[in-house]
């Protein structure tokens, strides 16, 4: 079992919809979360971080934490056709000297005009 | 303007020849990766380091070589021995190991 999962999609739906973006995690000691953007043949660009649970908002985007179900979710509103891209979660245990950056997949996301 | 600067950004080479990829950052970072993405997969790490003069192999490290003499740079070499080399490579740092990682644009490099 992967410590990070995340539904690799593709996820398509029509502007202006909501999305949801979701990763799940199995350890507990993960407390540091992040949001990447990835366009195609480009380099992941740091969207979001959010440290322990609750939630955390950017212009359109929404982090948010659940420790207790470990489940993170980002949410898009509003959605534009320049937000297709992939979308990785990324997580660590913070101030454990053991700790290191573990990434998901990535989930494809499509924006429909 | 700050920020993590990889080249080239596509790269050919023939099969048994050796290759560096360059990757410099002008962010003050302590921590500098290397990674590989492949199709349809995730990034997986292949070199980290943490300080300079200092590095520590990834989980896919072999076939791969990195030097750290200088806190900007981190160039990572493919050699011959890296069975399928023909990837996507990031390089990424850090201002510290466990903190959010910026990443530079990407080097494509195909092996034939």
């Amino acid at each position: 079992q992967k410590e990070v999962e995340q539904d690799p999609g593709p996820l398509s739906v029509p502007e202006g919809a909501i999305v949801s973006l979701n990763c799940t995690y199995s350890n507990s000691a993960f407390q540091y979360f992040m949001w990447y953007r990835q366009y195609s043949r480009k380099g992941p660009e740091l969207l979001m971080y959010t440290y322990s649970s609750g939630n955390k908002e950017d212009g359109r985007f929404t982090a948010q934490v659940d420790k207790s179900s470990k489940y993170i979710s980002l949410f898009i509103r509003d959605s534009q056709p320049s937000d297709s891209a992939t979308y990785l979660c990324a997580m660590s245990a913070r101030y454990s000297s053991a700790s290191k950056i573990i990434f998901g997949s990535g989930t494809r996301l499509s924006i429909r005009p | 303007d700050g920020g993590i600067t990889q080249s080239p950004k596509y790269l050919f080479r023939k099969e048994g020849q050796n290759v560096t990829l360059s990757c410099e950052q002008n962010l003050n970072h302590d921590a500098m990766y290397w990674y590989r993405q492949d199709p349809g997969q995730g990034l997986r790490l292949i070199y980290y380091s943490q300080i300079v003069n200092d590095f520590q192999k990834g989980d896919i490290a072999e076939g791969y070589s990195v030097s750290r003499e200088k806190k900007e740079s981190f160039p990572l070499t493919v050699t011959s021995a890296q069975k399928n080399p023909t990837a996507f490579y990031l390089c990424a740092s850090s201002r510290g190991f466990d903190y959010e990682q910026y990443f530079g644009p990407g080097t494509r490099l195909t092996v034939t």
